[in-house]
């Protein structure tokens, strides 16, 4: 089953925040999420593991919640780099043997 | 250290024919799965390897299939190639296991594969 993402656009101004969701219909093990500029492959953003805890870089963070099999991706005080279009994986089952199930992205904008 | 490479970038063939993608994973990495990118449906999982043994399949037909030989790189081979089949196929490689549990997936750049 294909986790929903949303919103699936959104154009934001420099410096403004954004949050995507991803929801499953179905009891979570992880969540990947990736970010794929266009014309490049995705690239790894991080994961949330069932029982771990909120993930975090520099301005991009993400949180699991298991009792809803939601995730959400925050960005706070977006740049120019953040545009692309960023998708969450899903894993039902733990890791070493996991089929990742993508979501159908969510695009954003930056614009100075 | 060398990323995902695969071979080749573009390919163009006809209709009933078939093709064969060639993915080399990052070295160290035994993971490696494939995936179909089009617009429409976005990212299909087709299948994935460890040490030479297709672990997980997509719901994709027969005509699809893959291997892995001993050095970790992987081919995916469609037989019987349809319109439909046009796409961007990606491969991406992990340690992922239960030591590296908070590693994801690197993605290679693709072969953008058009069925005339």
């Amino acid at each position: 089953q294909q986790p929903v993402q949303s919103p699936q656009a959104v154009i934001l101004r420099e410096g403004e925040d954004a949050v995507i969701n991803c929801s499953s219909s179905k009891a979570l093990y992880s969540v990947h999420w990736y970010r794929q500029k266009h014309g490049e492959a995705p690239v790894f953003l991080m994961i949330l593991l069932k029982g771990g805890e909120q993930k975090g870089h520099d301005k991009i963070s993400a949180s699991f919640n298991e009792k809803k099999q939601q995730s959400s991706l925050y960005l706070t005080a977006s740049q120019l780099s953040y545009s692309g279009t960023y998708f969450c994986g899903t894993a039902l089952i733990n890791f070493g043997n996991e089929k990742l199930t993508f979501g159908t992205g969510t695009r954003l904008t930056i614009i100075p | 250290k060398a990323g995902v490479t695969q071979t080749p970038r573009y390919l163009i063939k006809t209709r009933g024919q078939q093709v064969t993608l060639s993915c080399s994973p990052i070295s160290g990495h035994r993971s490696v799965s494939w995936y179909q990118q089009t617009p429409g449906q976005g990212l299909q999982f087709l299948f994935e390897y460890f040490s030479e043994t297709q672990r997980n399949k997509g719901n994709f037909p027969g005509r699809f299939s893959g291997r892995q030989f001993s050095n970790s790189r992987s081919e995916m081979n469609v037989s019987t190639l349809e319109l439909g089949d046009s796409a961007l196929y990606l491969c991406a490689s992990s340690p992922r296991d239960s030591r590296r549990a908070n590693y994801g997936y690197t993605f290679g750049s693709g072969t953008r594969l058009t069925v005339v």
